[in-house]
Protein backbone atom coordinates (compact mmCIF):
# COMPACT_ATOMS: atom_id res chain seq x y z
CA UNK A 1 0.00 0.00 0.00
CA UNK A 2 1.50 3.95 -0.78
CA UNK A 3 0.16 4.78 2.39
CA UNK A 4 -1.19 8.75 2.61
CA UNK A 5 -0.92 10.77 -0.25
CA UNK A 6 -1.16 14.40 0.29
CA UNK A 7 -0.78 17.09 -2.48
CA UNK A 8 1.18 19.72 -2.52
CA UNK A 9 3.52 18.48 -0.42
CA UNK A 10 4.84 21.99 -0.37
CA UNK A 11 2.68 25.19 -0.55
CA UNK A 12 3.86 29.49 -0.98
CA UNK A 13 1.26 31.46 -1.79
CA UNK A 14 0.30 34.98 -0.50
CA UNK A 15 -2.26 36.34 2.02
CA UNK A 16 -5.55 36.22 0.95
CA UNK A 17 -6.03 33.93 -1.64
CA UNK A 18 -7.16 29.95 -1.54
CA UNK A 19 -5.58 26.92 -0.38
CA UNK A 20 -6.79 23.74 -1.10
CA UNK A 21 -4.81 20.88 0.13
CA UNK A 22 -5.81 17.35 -0.93
CA UNK A 23 -5.45 13.65 0.55
CA UNK A 24 -6.24 10.01 -0.82
CA UNK A 25 -6.29 7.51 2.55
CA UNK A 26 -5.02 4.52 2.85
CA UNK A 27 -7.53 1.62 0.84
CA UNK A 28 -10.06 0.53 3.29
CA UNK A 29 -9.55 2.80 6.16
CA UNK A 30 -13.11 4.26 7.37
CA UNK A 31 -11.74 7.14 9.33
CA UNK A 32 -9.95 10.07 8.16
CA UNK A 33 -8.74 13.05 9.96
CA UNK A 34 -6.86 16.19 9.15
CA UNK A 35 -3.96 17.71 11.86
CA UNK A 36 -2.39 20.91 11.75
CA UNK A 37 1.37 20.99 13.40
CA UNK A 38 2.94 24.39 14.37
CA UNK A 39 5.83 24.88 16.70
CA UNK A 40 3.48 26.55 19.54
CA UNK A 41 0.31 24.80 19.35
CA UNK A 42 1.87 21.02 18.59
CA UNK A 43 -0.60 18.02 16.64
CA UNK A 44 -4.06 19.68 16.35
CA UNK A 45 -7.02 18.05 15.17
CA UNK A 46 -9.13 19.87 12.57
CA UNK A 47 -11.68 17.79 11.69
CA UNK A 48 -12.77 13.73 11.16
CA UNK A 49 -14.40 11.80 9.26
CA UNK A 50 -16.12 8.56 9.23
CA UNK A 51 -17.28 6.94 6.51
CA UNK A 52 -16.96 10.07 5.10
CA UNK A 53 -19.15 11.95 6.90
CA UNK A 54 -17.73 14.50 9.57
CA UNK A 55 -17.99 13.48 12.67
CA UNK A 56 -16.28 16.18 14.50
CA UNK A 57 -14.89 19.65 13.17
CA UNK A 58 -14.82 21.12 16.55
CA UNK A 59 -10.76 21.85 15.86
CA UNK A 60 -11.61 23.79 12.55
CA UNK A 61 -10.48 27.07 13.69
CA UNK A 62 -12.38 29.93 11.71
CA UNK A 63 -15.14 29.72 8.83
CA UNK A 64 -12.26 30.23 6.69
CA UNK A 65 -11.44 26.59 6.56
CA UNK A 66 -13.45 23.75 5.43
CA UNK A 67 -13.08 20.41 4.64
CA UNK A 68 -14.83 17.75 2.48
CA UNK A 69 -14.77 14.30 1.79
CA UNK A 70 -17.19 13.18 -1.25
CA UNK A 71 -16.04 9.83 -1.47
CA UNK A 72 -13.95 7.06 0.29
CA UNK A 73 -10.86 7.57 -1.36
CA UNK A 74 -10.72 11.56 -1.39
CA UNK A 75 -10.96 14.85 0.73
CA UNK A 76 -10.03 18.34 0.15
CA UNK A 77 -8.97 20.55 3.17
CA UNK A 78 -10.01 24.46 1.95
CA UNK A 79 -8.64 27.68 3.47
CA UNK A 80 -10.11 31.00 1.94
CA UNK A 81 -8.99 33.45 2.29
CA UNK A 82 -5.71 32.31 3.61
CA UNK A 83 -3.73 34.32 6.32
CA UNK A 84 -0.05 34.39 7.34
CA UNK A 85 -1.03 32.73 10.84
CA UNK A 86 -2.45 29.58 9.06
CA UNK A 87 1.16 28.80 7.72
CA UNK A 88 1.97 25.22 8.91
CA UNK A 89 2.32 21.59 8.22
CA UNK A 90 -1.13 20.32 7.42
CA UNK A 91 -1.20 16.55 8.16
CA UNK A 92 -3.83 14.17 6.82
CA UNK A 93 -4.07 10.87 8.41
CA UNK A 94 -6.39 8.02 8.26
CA UNK A 95 -7.12 4.80 10.16
CA UNK A 96 -9.28 1.43 10.44
CA UNK A 97 -12.37 0.84 12.73
CA UNK A 98 -11.38 -2.25 13.23
CA UNK A 99 -10.64 -3.31 16.74
CA UNK A 100 -7.56 -5.86 15.84
CA UNK A 101 -6.09 -2.55 13.97
CA UNK A 102 -6.65 -0.40 16.84
CA UNK A 103 -6.65 2.97 16.52
CA UNK A 104 -3.69 3.38 14.69
CA UNK A 105 -3.66 6.62 12.77
CA UNK A 106 -0.95 6.29 9.64
CA UNK A 107 0.07 9.70 9.16
CA UNK A 108 1.04 11.38 5.20
CA UNK A 109 3.91 13.30 4.34
CA UNK A 110 2.49 16.44 5.22
CA UNK A 111 1.41 19.75 3.09
CA UNK A 112 4.17 22.41 4.03
CA UNK A 113 1.91 25.48 3.57
CA UNK A 114 3.64 29.23 4.39
CA UNK A 115 1.24 32.10 3.77
CA UNK A 116 3.12 35.40 2.73
CA UNK B 1 -12.55 15.29 26.13
CA UNK B 2 -9.55 13.74 26.45
CA UNK B 3 -6.35 16.17 27.79
CA UNK B 4 -2.94 14.63 27.16
CA UNK B 5 0.11 15.64 28.91
CA UNK B 6 3.66 15.38 28.35
CA UNK B 7 6.62 15.87 30.04
CA UNK B 8 10.08 16.69 29.51
CA UNK B 9 9.14 18.81 26.70
CA UNK B 10 12.88 18.33 25.81
CA UNK B 11 15.19 15.39 27.05
CA UNK B 12 19.17 14.75 26.33
CA UNK B 13 20.83 11.95 26.93
CA UNK B 14 24.20 10.86 26.29
CA UNK B 15 24.78 7.37 23.69
CA UNK B 16 23.96 4.28 25.56
CA UNK B 17 21.75 6.06 28.35
CA UNK B 18 18.23 5.34 28.98
CA UNK B 19 15.15 7.86 28.01
CA UNK B 20 12.02 8.01 29.58
CA UNK B 21 9.05 9.96 28.39
CA UNK B 22 6.06 10.35 30.79
CA UNK B 23 2.42 11.41 29.94
CA UNK B 24 -0.75 11.39 32.10
CA UNK B 25 -3.72 11.60 30.33
CA UNK B 26 -7.61 12.68 31.51
CA UNK B 27 -10.23 10.58 30.35
CA UNK B 28 -11.13 7.39 32.24
CA UNK B 29 -12.87 6.06 28.81
CA UNK B 30 -9.27 5.78 27.09
CA UNK B 31 -8.22 2.54 26.19
CA UNK B 32 -5.64 2.62 23.72
CA UNK B 33 -2.20 4.72 24.23
CA UNK B 34 0.13 4.93 20.80
CA UNK B 35 3.58 6.42 20.68
CA UNK B 36 4.53 8.12 17.59
CA UNK B 37 8.32 9.33 16.58
CA UNK B 38 8.84 12.33 14.30
CA UNK B 39 12.29 12.64 12.69
CA UNK B 40 12.37 16.41 11.32
CA UNK B 41 10.65 17.28 7.99
CA UNK B 42 9.01 13.62 8.47
CA UNK B 43 5.70 12.65 9.34
CA UNK B 44 4.97 11.40 12.78
CA UNK B 45 4.98 7.44 12.78
CA UNK B 46 4.08 4.69 15.10
CA UNK B 47 7.02 2.96 17.33
CA UNK B 48 4.82 1.01 19.78
CA UNK B 49 1.40 1.29 21.37
CA UNK B 50 0.07 -0.46 24.52
CA UNK B 51 -4.00 -0.84 25.44
CA UNK B 52 -5.32 -0.75 28.50
CA UNK B 53 -5.51 -4.89 29.17
CA UNK B 54 -1.77 -4.82 29.84
CA UNK B 55 0.16 -3.30 31.81
CA UNK B 56 3.91 -3.03 29.92
CA UNK B 57 4.94 -3.93 26.32
CA UNK B 58 8.53 -4.20 25.15
CA UNK B 59 9.72 -4.16 21.74
CA UNK B 60 13.25 -4.60 21.55
CA UNK B 61 14.87 -0.98 22.82
CA UNK B 62 11.67 0.56 23.67
CA UNK B 63 9.28 -0.54 25.82
CA UNK B 64 5.63 1.46 27.31
CA UNK B 65 4.43 1.25 30.45
CA UNK B 66 1.10 1.72 31.77
CA UNK B 67 -0.50 3.04 35.13
CA UNK B 68 -4.68 2.88 34.63
CA UNK B 69 -5.04 3.85 38.41
CA UNK B 70 -2.86 6.74 37.88
CA UNK B 71 -3.71 7.17 34.35
CA UNK B 72 -0.07 7.51 33.21
CA UNK B 73 1.64 5.98 30.74
CA UNK B 74 5.72 5.84 30.23
CA UNK B 75 8.05 5.34 26.97
CA UNK B 76 11.42 3.71 27.80
CA UNK B 77 14.31 4.06 25.43
CA UNK B 78 17.54 1.60 26.23
CA UNK B 79 20.70 2.34 25.04
CA UNK B 80 19.86 4.96 22.85
CA UNK B 81 21.89 5.91 19.73
CA UNK B 82 22.02 8.91 17.49
CA UNK B 83 19.28 8.02 15.48
CA UNK B 84 16.71 7.85 18.44
CA UNK B 85 17.07 11.62 18.22
CA UNK B 86 13.71 12.93 17.02
CA UNK B 87 10.87 14.31 18.03
CA UNK B 88 7.82 11.96 20.51
CA UNK B 89 4.76 11.97 20.62
CA UNK B 90 2.19 10.11 22.99
CA UNK B 91 -1.17 9.95 22.53
CA UNK B 92 -4.46 8.19 24.03
CA UNK B 93 -8.05 7.97 22.00
CA UNK B 94 -10.66 10.14 22.90
CA UNK B 95 -13.94 8.61 21.72
CA UNK B 96 -14.19 5.97 19.01
CA UNK B 97 -11.39 6.52 16.53
CA UNK B 98 -9.86 9.69 17.08
CA UNK B 99 -6.06 10.33 18.74
CA UNK B 100 -5.26 13.24 21.23
CA UNK B 101 -1.60 14.21 21.56
CA UNK B 102 0.78 15.33 24.00
CA UNK B 103 2.86 18.41 23.08
CA UNK B 104 5.72 16.07 22.54
CA UNK B 105 9.49 15.66 23.84
CA UNK B 106 12.48 16.72 21.42
CA UNK B 107 14.93 13.67 22.43
CA UNK B 108 19.03 14.60 21.18
CA UNK B 109 21.00 11.80 21.87
CA UNK B 110 24.63 12.84 21.85
CA UNK B 111 27.70 10.41 20.12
Amino acid sequence: DAGVIQSPRHEVTEMGQEVTLRCKPISGHNSLFWYRQTMMRGLELLIYFNNNVPIDDSGMPEDRFSAKMPNASFSTLKIQPSEPRDSAVYFCASSSNQWSSGNTIYFGEGSWLTVV
Amino acid sequence: GENVEQHPSTLSVQEGDSAVIKCTYSDSASNYFPWYKQELGKRPQLIIDIRSNVGEKKDQRIAVTLNKTAKHFSLHITETQPEDSAVYFCAANSGYSTLTFGKGTMLLVSP
